[in-house]
């Protein structure tokens, strides 16, 4: 089984910045394409980013321009480098593998979560 | 953007049948996919490609897909299937990755 562990969230303020990671043993972060999905207090499950295994990146409009997905492939980490936050981004923030398919993708494996809150 | 909506919440009792709806324009002709969440633990796949199980989860759950509704139907309910239950898809025409609301699942 997939092991996904997530580290980096705490307390910031609002406009700060916050680098989350998602340490992946037992598979290789830079073949596979990989995702960061959060839910905040009360609410859904919302999609926040994806890396394909080639690099290619997508953000939800919600996070778009404030946050960046990247990869250390020595390190076989992944990570959300989130700037400029705000109250609204306080969530658990879960590190997830994404299974591509025939017309669709899922979220296969997922980590614990991390929590992040915004609060002045 | 595609939006899945789901009501938020259901009701069952223990052995009876429950099912929670996602809707979607034309959302039959997308794949779906079904997540459970208990409180304080990581989503679990529990439905791929519309109704096919992933291995180890039981076979009282099963999905279907048609129209501008998909279904996850859980039989013969236990009181450990009590949980947040989410669909998802991918929208091909924004490359967004798209969750519906959520719905919680009592069992009585």
């Amino acid at each position: 089984e997939v092991q996904l562990v997530e580290s980096g969230g705490g307390l910031i303020q609002p406009g700060g910045s916050l680098r989350l990671s998602c340490a992946a043993p037992g598979l290789i972060v830079g073949t596979n394409y990989m995702s960061w999905v959060r839910r905040a207090p009360g609410k859904g499950l919302e999609w926040v980013a994806i890396i394909y295994s080639g690099g290619t990146t997508y953000y939800a409009d919600s996070v778009k321009g404030r946050f960046t997905i990247s990869r250390d492939n020595s390190k076989n980490t992944l990570y959300l480098q989130m700037n400029s936050l705000r109250v609204e981004d306080t969530a658990v923030y879960y590190c997830a593998t994404v299974r591509p398919g025939s017309g669709s993708y899922l979220f296969d494996d997922w980590g614990q979560g991390t929590m992040v809150t915004v609060s002045s | 953007s595609y939006v899945l909506t789901q009501p938020p919440s259901v009701s069952v009792a223990p052995g009876k049948t429950a099912r929670i709806a996602c809707g979607g324009n034309n959302i039959g002709t997308k794949s779906v996919h079904w997540y459970q969440q208990r409180p304080g633990r990581a989503p679990v796949l529990v439905i791929s490609y519309d109704s096919d199980r992933p291995s180890g989860i039981p076979g009282r759950f099963s999905g279907s897909n048609s129209g501008n509704t998909a279904t996850l139907t859980i039989s013969r309910v236990e009181a450990g299937d009590e949980a947040d239950y989410y669909c998802q898809l991918w929208d091909s025409s924004s490359d967004h990755w798209v969750f519906g609301g959520g719905t919680k699942l009592t069992v009585l």
